[in-house]
């Protein structure tokens, strides 16, 4: 399959913690990087590999995966994480082709 | 730091081709990457387009890939994407991006500040 499924919403209250996920059949064989947006802005990498963060991104952005779902953990939401959230990986039918989860509105209360 | 910036016409009229190109700046685009088209209509969500490698290898995306096409110009440092046979559903901020891939995991760590290309008589 070269479909990656993110919840449309979630909302996380500030300071507290809040999990975004992403599934797929590619991710048991390929790491997810995950893109933060905001509005009128391109995309911003938060999180690439097994968990790495680039340069500039707080230690609060956190990666995980595990069998075909990974995850996006930020622990102590802040006000300016509101964002969208998207997830990427690559078509796991050995296509080599690109695929992007369909996006995370994160509302921080 | 590799910076990206893309350009073209603002405006395509339906049947028509959208053509856009992507400049990299601060790395040559000879480097081992992966060099993509990334598109956002509207109020939705991301939408992988296509991707080139310096030596003209490409992949494209199955929904897209009759009417796409995408070039890499070495000596100017660039890539450009065609597109075909556009409708209003084309309306998109397009993106070019730096794909780097690794074993098991791949990732884009530059973005250019995309362009919206609107589709409309």
């Amino acid at each position: 399959s070269s479909e990656l499924t993110q919840d449309p919403a979630v909302s996380v209250a500030l300071g507290q913690t809040v999990r975004i996920t992403c599934q797929g059949d590619s991710l048991r064989s390929y790491y997810a990087s995950w893109y933060q947006q905001k509005p009128g802005q391109a995309p911003v990498l938060v999180i690439y590999g097994k968990n790495n963060r680039p340069s500039g991104i707080p230690d609060r952005f956190s990666g995980s995966s595990s069998g075909n779902t990974a995850s996006l953990t930020i622990t102590g939401a802040q006000a300016e994480d509101e964002a969208d959230y998207y997830c990427n990986s690559r078509d796991s039918s050995g296509n080599h082709r690109g695929v992007f989860g369909g996006g995370t509105k994160l509302t921080v209360l | 730091q590799v910076q990206l910036q893309e350009s073209g016409p603002g405006l395509v009229k339906p049947s028509g081709t959208l053509s856009l190109t992507c400049a990299v700046s601060g790395g040559s685009i000879s480097s081992s990457n992966w060099w993509s088209w990334v598109r956002q209509p509207p109020g939705k969500g991301l939408e992988w387009i296509g991707e080139i490698y310096h030596s003209g290898s490409t992949n494209y995306n199955p929904s897209l890939k009759s009417r796409v096409t995408i070039s890499v110009d070495k000596s100017k440092n660039q890539f450009s994407l065609k597109l075909s046979s556009v409708t209003a559903a084309d309306t998109a901020v397009y993106y070019c991006a730096r794909f780097l891939e690794r074993t098991w995991s791949g990732w884009y760590p530059n973005w250019g500040q995309g362009t919206l290309v609107t589709v409309s008589s």
